[in-house]
């Protein structure tokens, strides 16, 4: 699976907590990815990253942030989760900014209750 | 606005058949079509690409059919089996980065029947 591991696999939240969620690379690629995964939608991307400490928003950012300290390591932040925010959350990374190719991880299944 | 548009949603195939997918795009920047299968529990795993510059690619029992002028790609599998189960998204990128980068299809969950 491209050395991705994302954590957790699997996490239950109330509504208005804080959730991070964790995808760490050992690829040393320098672009990093996080998508939303809904029936009905697809795949669509929510945050990207470019580098250390340069990322930028996709197209579903509105609240969600994230984080990268280090090259191996992309955090996803849900600052106050809502039951809109239930969904599966990939992290990908790719060593060219075309995302060709782009590797994902196994997902995390995030449920707001 | 959907960028990428995919179909059929769903297709159930016979055991030995040939499944096929389509995708239209409208944006002629796109320089990068990749076809990617997702099995469940797993995230999604490219499968095969295409460049514009060729109309087919092969490899193996899957085919890329690419129309240029039609803005439109299809993925064949010939000789399907019931291990091709999966869901399969198109997408396309400009080659741009981050935002720019790929753009997804809806999906297809393909079911094939022994």
């Amino acid at each position: 699976d491209a050395g991705i591991t994302q954590s957790p696999r699997h996490k239950v939240t109330e509504t208005g907590t804080p959730v991070t969620l964790r995808c760490h690379q050992t690829e040393n690629h320098r672009y990093m990815y996080w998508y939303r995964q809904d029936p009905g939608h697809g795949l669509r991307l929510i945050h990207y990253s470019y580098g250390v400490k340069d990322t930028d928003k996709g197209e579903v950012s509105d609240g969600y942030s994230v984080s990268r300290s280090k090259t191996e390591d992309f955090l996803l932040t849900l600052e106050s989760a809502t039951s809109s925010q239930t969904s599966v959350y990939f992290c990908a990374i790719s060593p060219t900014p075309s995302g060709f190719p782009l590797h994902f991880g196994n997902g995390t299944r995030l449920t707001v209750t | 606005q959907q960028q990428v548009k995919q179909s059929p949603q769903s297709l159930i195939v016979q055991k030995g058949g040939i499944s096929i997918i389509n995708c239209a795009y409208e944006n002629t920047a796109f320089d990068y079509f990749p076809w990617y299968q997702q099995f469940p529990g797993k995230g999604p795993a490219l499968l095969i690409a295409i460049r514009p510059d060729v109309s087919e690619k092969k490899e193996g029992r899957f085919t890329i059919s690419f129309n240029k002028s039609a803005k439109q790609f299809s993925l064949h599998i010939m000789d399907s089996q019931p291990g091709d189960s999966a869901t399969y998204f198109c997408a396309a990128s400009t080659g741009g980065g981050g935002a720019d980068g790929l753009t997804f299809g809806k999906g297809t969950h393909l079911i094939i029947q022994p």
